[in-house]
């Protein structure tokens, strides 16, 4: 019953790998989010679905990144020809909420995120 | 845009007193508050939506300014467990949109 379950924990991929993140939310819950968190740095929007809908991914870096929740529910960020540079923890939050919807009930709740290093 | 926390780190002795400044230069949807343990998920504290708008968790509260443009979090008495990395995450326009984290405040309670 849980929380948001992320996997790998850690993920080391020698650069020009492709890696795939893994996003469990919590079940029912229809809004889920990617962040990036870069050492000593306050999380990054990467990207959201509502659903199986990607309505934003402005904050994608690059094209090399893809994040995909084909049935609404699992994720899964890949980072394809993976650089240095994307070495960080990567984070996924789940929401109850629509956006759009007016309500204090909010809350992202955030998996334990998985720490990628790319040698 | 992401908001302005100060100060950037903080060190206390067990039952002091803080508090942390979260600053937008445009009006704001909401607030929201995580405490960050290293190695760890962020975990959500409050949220706060309204100006004037106090709220109280534990002997952690915040509060939200008549103008929605900055948000203070008060920790009182505080304990070797609010010892983390405290984040504000902002949100315009709507609910259930993305947060924007502010860089993140180091607080460090010591017996």
């Amino acid at each position: 019953g849980a929380g948001v379950s992320q996997s790998p924990r850690y993920k080391v991929a020698k650069r020009g790998q492709d890696v795939a993140l893994r996003c469990d939310p919590i079940s029912g819950h229809v809004s889920l989010f990617w962040y990036q968190q870069a050492l000593g740095q306050g999380p990054e929007f990467l990207t959201y679905f509502q659903n199986e809908a990607q309505l934003d991914k402005s904050g994608l870096p690059s094209d090399r990144f893809f994040a995909e929740r084909p049935e609404g529910s699992v994720s899964t960020l890949k980072i394809q020809r993976t650089q240095q540079e994307d070495s960080a923890v990567y984070l996924c939050a789940s929401s109850l909420v629509l956006a759009g919807e007016s309500t204090t009930y909010n809350e992202q709740f955030f998996g334990p995120g998985t720490r990628l290093t790319v040698l | 845009q992401q908001p302005v926390q100060s100060p950037q780190a903080v060190i206390l002795r067990e039952g002091e007193d803080a508090v942390i400044n979260c600053s937008s230069s445009k009006a704001l949807y909401s607030v929201h508050w995580y405490r960050q343990k290293h190695g760890e998920a962020p975990v959500f504290l409050m949220i706060l939506l309204k100006g004037g708008e106090q709220k109280g968790h534990d002997k952690i509260s915040a509060s939200f300014n008549e103008k929605k443009q900055q948000s203070s979090l008060y920790l009182t008495a505080s304990q070797l467990s609010y010892s983390g990395t405290y984040f504000c995450g902002t949100e315009w326009g709507a609910a259930g949109n993305k947060l924007t984290f502010g860089g993140g405040t180091r607080v460090l309670v010591k017996p």
